[in-house]
Protein backbone atom coordinates (compact mmCIF):
# COMPACT_ATOMS: atom_id res chain seq x y z
CA UNK A 1 0.00 0.00 0.00
CA UNK A 2 1.33 3.55 -1.13
CA UNK A 3 1.81 5.75 2.22
CA UNK A 4 3.68 8.04 3.86
CA UNK A 5 4.60 6.37 7.69
CA UNK A 6 5.57 8.92 10.65
CA UNK A 7 6.86 7.95 13.61
CA UNK A 8 5.93 8.25 16.81
CA UNK A 9 2.67 8.96 16.81
CA UNK A 10 2.35 11.00 20.27
CA UNK A 11 5.86 12.27 21.70
CA UNK A 12 6.08 13.91 24.92
CA UNK A 13 9.25 15.29 25.74
CA UNK A 14 11.41 18.25 28.06
CA UNK A 15 12.77 21.35 27.03
CA UNK A 16 16.28 21.03 25.26
CA UNK A 17 16.21 17.35 24.83
CA UNK A 18 17.17 16.70 21.40
CA UNK A 19 14.42 14.53 19.23
CA UNK A 20 13.89 12.85 15.65
CA UNK A 21 10.60 12.42 13.98
CA UNK A 22 10.92 10.16 11.43
CA UNK A 23 9.02 9.61 8.07
CA UNK A 24 9.27 7.27 4.85
CA UNK A 25 7.06 7.07 1.53
CA UNK A 26 7.02 4.11 -0.02
CA UNK A 27 6.17 6.19 -3.48
CA UNK A 28 9.33 6.53 -4.81
CA UNK A 29 8.68 10.52 -4.58
CA UNK A 30 11.39 13.02 -5.05
CA UNK A 31 9.58 15.64 -3.18
CA UNK A 32 9.19 15.48 0.09
CA UNK A 33 7.93 18.11 3.16
CA UNK A 34 7.44 18.89 6.65
CA UNK A 35 4.65 20.71 7.91
CA UNK A 36 3.26 22.29 11.42
CA UNK A 37 -0.03 22.79 12.04
CA UNK A 38 -1.60 24.94 14.91
CA UNK A 39 -5.17 25.62 16.04
CA UNK A 40 -6.41 29.13 13.64
CA UNK A 41 -3.00 28.99 12.04
CA UNK A 42 -3.53 25.96 9.33
CA UNK A 43 -0.53 24.24 7.47
CA UNK A 44 3.01 25.59 7.80
CA UNK A 45 5.49 24.49 5.59
CA UNK A 46 9.38 24.09 7.41
CA UNK A 47 11.28 22.67 5.25
CA UNK A 48 10.87 20.79 2.04
CA UNK A 49 13.62 18.66 -0.19
CA UNK A 50 13.51 18.08 -3.93
CA UNK A 51 15.27 15.14 -4.31
CA UNK A 52 18.57 13.40 -2.23
CA UNK A 53 21.18 15.96 -0.48
CA UNK A 54 18.58 18.52 -1.46
CA UNK A 55 16.82 20.44 0.86
CA UNK A 56 15.71 24.00 1.37
CA UNK A 57 13.78 25.78 4.45
CA UNK A 58 9.89 26.88 4.52
CA UNK A 59 8.33 29.09 5.93
CA UNK A 60 9.24 28.25 9.75
CA UNK A 61 12.28 26.93 9.90
CA UNK A 62 13.67 28.08 12.60
CA UNK A 63 14.66 25.73 15.32
CA UNK A 64 14.37 22.71 12.87
CA UNK A 65 16.98 20.48 10.89
CA UNK A 66 16.32 18.00 8.18
CA UNK A 67 18.12 15.61 6.07
CA UNK A 68 17.94 13.62 2.82
CA UNK A 69 20.15 10.83 2.38
CA UNK A 70 18.01 8.47 0.92
CA UNK A 71 15.08 9.17 -1.10
CA UNK A 72 12.38 7.47 0.56
CA UNK A 73 13.13 9.12 4.33
CA UNK A 74 13.19 12.88 5.39
CA UNK A 75 13.44 13.27 9.62
CA UNK A 76 12.27 16.35 11.01
CA UNK A 77 15.19 16.80 13.69
CA UNK A 78 14.84 19.16 16.42
CA UNK A 79 18.30 19.87 18.63
CA UNK A 80 16.92 21.69 21.63
CA UNK A 81 13.25 21.80 21.41
CA UNK A 82 11.29 24.49 23.05
CA UNK A 83 7.54 24.23 24.38
CA UNK A 84 6.40 26.46 21.37
CA UNK A 85 7.51 23.77 19.31
CA UNK A 86 4.66 22.37 20.59
CA UNK A 87 2.50 21.21 17.52
CA UNK A 88 0.69 18.29 15.45
CA UNK A 89 3.59 17.96 12.75
CA UNK A 90 2.73 16.44 8.92
CA UNK A 91 5.33 14.73 6.58
CA UNK A 92 4.10 14.72 3.32
CA UNK A 93 5.44 13.38 -0.07
CA UNK A 94 4.64 13.45 -4.12
CA UNK A 95 6.04 13.34 -7.30
CA UNK A 96 7.11 16.46 -8.93
CA UNK A 97 5.39 15.40 -12.14
CA UNK A 98 2.62 18.05 -13.18
CA UNK A 99 0.00 17.99 -11.19
CA UNK A 100 0.85 15.70 -8.17
CA UNK A 101 -1.15 15.53 -5.27
CA UNK A 102 0.68 15.57 -2.09
CA UNK A 103 0.39 12.54 0.26
CA UNK A 104 0.09 13.05 3.92
CA UNK A 105 1.48 10.89 7.03
CA UNK A 106 -1.07 10.83 10.06
CA UNK A 107 0.84 12.99 11.79
CA UNK A 108 3.19 13.27 15.13
CA UNK A 109 1.94 15.16 17.86
CA UNK A 110 4.19 16.82 20.14
CA UNK A 111 4.21 17.96 23.12
CA UNK A 112 7.05 20.11 25.02
CA UNK A 113 6.96 20.59 28.89
CA UNK B 1 1.60 38.12 -0.23
CA UNK B 2 0.33 35.36 -1.56
CA UNK B 3 -2.51 34.39 0.26
CA UNK B 4 -5.84 31.83 0.30
CA UNK B 5 -9.08 33.04 2.63
CA UNK B 6 -11.84 30.17 3.08
CA UNK B 7 -14.71 30.60 4.16
CA UNK B 8 -16.97 30.19 6.60
CA UNK B 9 -14.34 28.79 9.14
CA UNK B 10 -16.82 26.58 10.39
CA UNK B 11 -20.20 25.15 9.14
CA UNK B 12 -23.17 22.80 10.72
CA UNK B 13 -25.19 21.04 8.37
CA UNK B 14 -27.75 18.40 9.04
CA UNK B 15 -27.16 15.07 7.15
CA UNK B 16 -28.39 14.85 3.53
CA UNK B 17 -28.25 18.38 3.24
CA UNK B 18 -25.90 20.03 0.75
CA UNK B 19 -23.30 22.67 1.05
CA UNK B 20 -20.64 25.12 -0.70
CA UNK B 21 -17.19 26.07 1.00
CA UNK B 22 -15.54 28.54 -0.74
CA UNK B 23 -12.08 29.58 -1.40
CA UNK B 24 -10.53 33.08 -2.35
CA UNK B 25 -6.93 33.40 -3.14
CA UNK B 26 -4.42 35.56 -4.46
CA UNK B 27 -1.31 33.82 -5.30
CA UNK B 28 0.57 34.86 -8.36
CA UNK B 29 1.91 33.15 -10.29
CA UNK B 30 -1.05 30.19 -10.47
CA UNK B 31 -0.22 26.59 -11.17
CA UNK B 32 -3.38 24.62 -9.67
CA UNK B 33 -5.77 24.82 -7.02
CA UNK B 34 -6.42 21.69 -4.87
CA UNK B 35 -9.15 21.05 -2.22
CA UNK B 36 -7.86 18.26 0.69
CA UNK B 37 -9.92 16.93 3.45
CA UNK B 38 -8.73 16.22 7.00
CA UNK B 39 -10.39 14.17 9.58
CA UNK B 40 -9.58 14.93 13.06
CA UNK B 41 -6.01 14.21 14.21
CA UNK B 42 -4.72 12.71 10.55
CA UNK B 43 -3.37 13.95 7.53
CA UNK B 44 -5.24 15.38 4.66
CA UNK B 45 -6.35 13.55 1.92
CA UNK B 46 -6.50 14.96 -1.39
CA UNK B 47 -9.69 16.01 -2.88
CA UNK B 48 -9.20 17.80 -6.11
CA UNK B 49 -6.67 19.46 -8.74
CA UNK B 50 -7.63 22.07 -10.37
CA UNK B 51 -5.81 23.80 -13.37
CA UNK B 52 -6.18 27.40 -15.12
CA UNK B 53 -8.24 25.65 -17.72
CA UNK B 54 -10.63 23.93 -15.47
CA UNK B 55 -14.04 24.93 -14.12
CA UNK B 56 -15.39 22.08 -12.76
CA UNK B 57 -13.98 18.55 -11.45
CA UNK B 58 -16.20 16.14 -9.50
CA UNK B 59 -15.03 13.70 -7.25
CA UNK B 60 -18.10 11.59 -5.89
CA UNK B 61 -20.19 13.52 -3.92
CA UNK B 62 -17.42 16.27 -3.99
CA UNK B 63 -17.62 19.11 -6.85
CA UNK B 64 -14.90 21.95 -7.46
CA UNK B 65 -15.44 24.57 -9.19
CA UNK B 66 -12.72 27.53 -10.06
CA UNK B 67 -13.20 30.72 -11.66
CA UNK B 68 -9.41 31.72 -12.75
CA UNK B 69 -10.85 35.31 -13.30
CA UNK B 70 -12.03 35.64 -10.20
CA UNK B 71 -9.88 34.02 -8.02
CA UNK B 72 -12.09 31.89 -6.33
CA UNK B 73 -12.73 28.62 -5.95
CA UNK B 74 -16.20 26.73 -4.18
CA UNK B 75 -16.33 22.90 -2.97
CA UNK B 76 -20.01 21.73 -3.09
CA UNK B 77 -20.49 18.25 -1.23
CA UNK B 78 -23.95 16.67 -2.56
CA UNK B 79 -26.06 14.39 0.18
CA UNK B 80 -23.61 15.05 3.10
CA UNK B 81 -23.04 12.36 5.47
CA UNK B 82 -21.56 11.87 9.13
CA UNK B 83 -18.20 10.64 7.36
CA UNK B 84 -18.12 13.95 5.82
CA UNK B 85 -17.54 16.16 9.33
CA UNK B 86 -14.05 16.66 8.60
CA UNK B 87 -11.94 20.11 7.99
CA UNK B 88 -11.68 20.75 4.23
CA UNK B 89 -9.00 23.25 2.82
CA UNK B 90 -8.11 25.07 -0.28
CA UNK B 91 -4.09 25.41 -1.31
CA UNK B 92 -2.94 26.70 -4.22
CA UNK B 93 0.22 25.76 -6.00
CA UNK B 94 2.37 28.24 -8.08
CA UNK B 95 4.17 26.19 -9.55
CA UNK B 96 7.73 26.50 -10.23
CA UNK B 97 11.09 24.58 -9.29
CA UNK B 98 10.08 24.93 -6.01
CA UNK B 99 7.01 23.64 -6.00
CA UNK B 100 5.82 26.16 -3.57
CA UNK B 101 1.87 25.75 -2.00
CA UNK B 102 -0.66 28.26 -0.87
CA UNK B 103 -2.42 27.01 2.41
CA UNK B 104 -5.93 28.67 3.47
CA UNK B 105 -6.56 27.49 7.05
CA UNK B 106 -9.51 24.92 6.71
CA UNK B 107 -13.99 24.53 6.81
CA UNK B 108 -14.27 22.78 9.50
CA UNK B 109 -17.64 20.70 8.58
CA UNK B 110 -19.72 19.02 11.45
CA UNK B 111 -22.34 17.00 9.50
CA UNK B 112 -24.93 16.33 12.48
CA UNK B 113 -27.78 13.14 12.45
Amino acid sequence: EAQVTQNPRYLITVTGKKLTVTCSQNMNHEYMSWYRQDPGLGLRQIYYSMNVEVTDKGDVPEGYKVSRKEKRNFPLILESPSPNQTSLYFCASSSVSYNSPLHFGNGTRLTVT
Amino acid sequence: KNQVEQSPQSLIILEGKNCTLQCNYTVSPFSNLRWYKQDTGRGPVSLTIMTFSENTKSNGRYTATLDADTKQSSLHITASQLSDSASYICVVDSGGSNYKLTFGKGTLLTVNP
